[in-house]
């Protein structure tokens, strides 16, 4: 299995909502990645979790925050964000950290009102 | 500052036509590079290089590295609508942790 899920494809939130985004992968990785894609540009990493904890944040505003319950999930939670968030979020997962080919998720295509 | 660099940024081809994307980068502390290929959604995963002047095929993909003039190029032969997509080239770099640093991608056409 060399897949990686995320849920949900589409999410349409207020700037005072609170909302997740999930990720999943049983490919046995250790190091799993969040990263922003805006339109017709490339992936711009946020976070990466190695062996479920925080390695890197790449100085992402706070009302981002990324969680890792396991060494299969990881979660990013928002609250109050701003139209400039609305993007492509995309997880990747790798054997290990800055080792291996990434893998990507589909994508969560967020919009802020 | 490091960076990534893919030429042309856009291509238009007809069917049947070969192909060569380019990618140049100059990172302290390389890794490997890496080639995605992204349609609507995900990347997904073509070639990883981390060795010099060792051919990597996949069908009619193909890629090498050149680690002294620090560049790789992505062939495609006989080109078909579905390669139709954005390239994207991607260098691991260790610098205060490894890091997964992407061109800006090249879209490519290809016109039946």
């Amino acid at each position: 299995d060399t897949e990686v899920t995320q849920t949900p494809k589409h999410l349409v939130m207020g700037m005072t909502n609170k909302k997740s985004l999930k990720c999943e992968q049983h490919m046995g990785h250790r190091a799993m990645y969040w990263y922003k894609q805006k339109a017709k540009k490339p992936p711009e990493l946020m976070f990466v979790y190695s062996y479920e904890k925080l390695s890197i944040n790449e100085s992402v505003p706070s009302r981002f925050s990324p969680e890792c319950p396991n060494s299969s999930l990881l979660n990013l939670h928002l609250h109050a964000l701003q139209p400039e968030d609305s993007a492509l979020y995309l997880c990747a997962s790798s054997q290990g950290w800055g080792t291996g080919e990434q893998f990507f998720g589909p994508g969560t295509r967020l919009t802020v009102l | 500052e490091d960076k990534v660099v893919q030429s042309p940024l856009s291509l238009v081809v007809h069917e049947g036509d070969t192909v060569t994307l380019n990618c140049s980068y100059e990172v302290t502390n390389f890794r490997s590079l890496l080639w995605y290929k992204q349609e609507k959604k995900a990347p997904t995963f073509l070639f990883m290089l981390t060795s010099s002047g060792i051919e990597k095929k996949s069908g009619r993909l193909s890629s090498i590295l050149d680690k002294k003039e620090l560049f790789s190029i992505l062939n495609i032969t006989a080109t078909q609508t579905g390669d139709s997509a954005i390239y994207l080239c991607a260098v691991y770099e260790e610098t205060s942790g490894s890091r997964l640093t992407f061109g800006e991608g090249t879209q490519l056409t290809v016109n039946p």
